[in-house]
């Protein structure tokens, strides 16, 4: 059975300053990999998505992630944060397409002034 | 795109009555919906899986009984909450997908008391 680990339960930026979110899941092949924004009290917002082909994705928002096989991760990257980008970030993986995704526990994002 | 509408965003219910959570495809054909349930500052756990015009099918642990699955249209799709509880307090959100997209509904905060 998959499994995604988010190992990051909260981090705390500087506005302006640079993140990564991390990721490693374990599954017998290449899954489909997916990073989703929840803000407080809402549903979840695709930031992106990885199926095949160049490893790093863009996503919306200046959001950026690299899919590395060896490490078994899927770390999400942004240049600089902005205020709007606190909320709870989840990591997911699924077998096929969209079918059953797997959640990550999730990792709280804090930006202070 | 595809939206889904989830209904209600918030309901609070006494303890042994039903709660009725709606989730509509507002222009998408939705052939399956999977129902999610989200404890605070836990990640998103899948309680079932349901395809239009046949039974849901329940990940182990799920009651079948307690949490009524209906999808008898392909917009249309129905969590009710049976007898609820204080430990029935969650967040439920719904999700539908494409080949290529996977959306939320808002997402339905449960208090029970």
């Amino acid at each position: 059975a998959q499994s995604v680990t988010q190992p990051d339960i909260h981090i705390t930026v500087s506005e302006g300053a640079s993140l990564e979110l991390r990721c490693n899941y374990s599954y017998g092949a290449t899954p489909y990999l997916f990073w989703y924004v929840q803000s407080p009290g809402q549903g979840l917002q695709l930031l992106l998505k990885y199926f095949s082909g160049d490893t790093l994705v863009q996503g919306i928002k200046g959001f950026e992630a690299e899919f590395k096989r060896s490490q078994s991760s899927f770390n999400l990257r942004k240049p600089s944060v902005h205020w709007s980008d606190a909320a709870e970030y989840f990591c997911a993986v699924a077998p096929f397409g969209n079918e059953k995704l797997t959640f990550g526990t999730g990792t709280r994002l804090t930006i202070i002034p | 795109g595809a939206v889904v509408s989830q209904h209600p965003s918030w309901v609070i219910c006494k303890s042994g009555t039903s709660v009725k959570i709606e989730c509509r495809s507002l222009d998408f054909q939705a052939t399956t919906m999977f129902w999610y349930r989200q404890f605070p500052k836990q990640s998103l756990m899948l309680m079932a899986t349901s395809n239009e015009g046949s039974k849901a099918t329940y990940e182990q642990g799920v009651e079948k009984d307690k949490f009524l699955i209906n999808h008898a249209s392909l917009t249309l799709s129905t969590l009710t909450v049976t007898s609820a509880h204080p430990e029935d307090s969650s967040f439920y959100i719904c999700r539908q997908s494409s080949n290529t997209e996977a959306f939320f509904g808002q997402g339905t905060r449960l208090t029970v008391v």
